[in-house]
């Protein structure tokens, strides 16, 4: 079946903009996560999403990072005035249920803030 | 919080040697233990995963780990590297009790020279 899908899969901005980045995950998969890969480094958890519940937001870093889930499909990482440190790849991981089930990753968005 | 640490950040290996990459975890109770990898232009692959029973896992790839208590230990082993083989291994542990995130180490490089 279909795996966990991103887009864009690269993303260029200008420093201050706005970007948005998108998460499908694999269907009936209730639990999404979404983490940050800087350069030479491992993964920063930044938020999940379980079914109907409440987000856990205690991974994003500042209030400047937003993100919603539709139901338990699609979900939008947000990141408003980006700054240079921004720049990493997101990835956007869905699982079945929540730990300790496996998570399936998708292939990440490279976003470059200029 | 747990955390695990990979204490090798560059490993190169000939093609057919023998594979150890090393993860140590902090915490008091068992915790369960991932293994992924990520080759280059690639998204995470879970490799294996260790909850409880038999402390020696089998996974894909021809990867196995050993979880050892006494050492804080879930070292990742393969008796023969491919030159496929090559690419970033990544350790990772929930932070707690009750999380369902991850928290992943810095991961390991793995070189294969022909």
């Amino acid at each position: 079946g279909a795996g966990v899908s991103q887009s864009p899969s690269n993303k260029v901005t200008e420093k201050g903009k706005d970007v948005e980045l998108r998460c499908d995950p694999i269907s009936g998969h209730t639990a999404l996560y979404w983490y940050r890969q800087r350069l030479g480094q491992g993964l920063e958890f930044l938020i999940y999403f379980q079914g109907n519940s409440a987000p856990d937001k205690s991974g994003l870093p500042s209030d400047r990072f937003s993100a919603e889930r539709t139901g338990e499909s699609v979900s939008t990482l947000t990141i408003q005035r980006t700054q240079q440190e921004d720049s990493a790849v997101y990835l956007c991981a869905s699982s079945l249920q929540l730990v300790p089930d496996t998570q399936y990753f998708g292939p990440g968005t490279r976003l470059t803030v200029l | 919080a747990q955390s695990v640490t990979q204490p090798d950040i560059h490993i190169t290996v000939s093609e057919g040697a023998s594979l150890e990459l090393r993860c140590n975890y902090s915490y008091g109770a068992t915790p369960y233990l991932f293994w992924y990898v990520q080759s280059p232009g690639q998204g995470l692959q879970l490799l294996l995963k260790y909850f409880s029973g038999d402390t020696l896992v089998q996974g894909i790839k021809g990867f196995e780990a050993e979880f050892k208590r006494s050492q804080s230990s879930f070292n990742l082993r393969k008796p023969s590297v491919h030159w496929s083989d090559a690419a970033e291994y990544f350790c990772a542990v929930p932070p707690g009790a009750g999380s369902y995130q991850l928290t992943f180490g810095k991961g390991t490089k793995l070189s294969v020279i022909p």
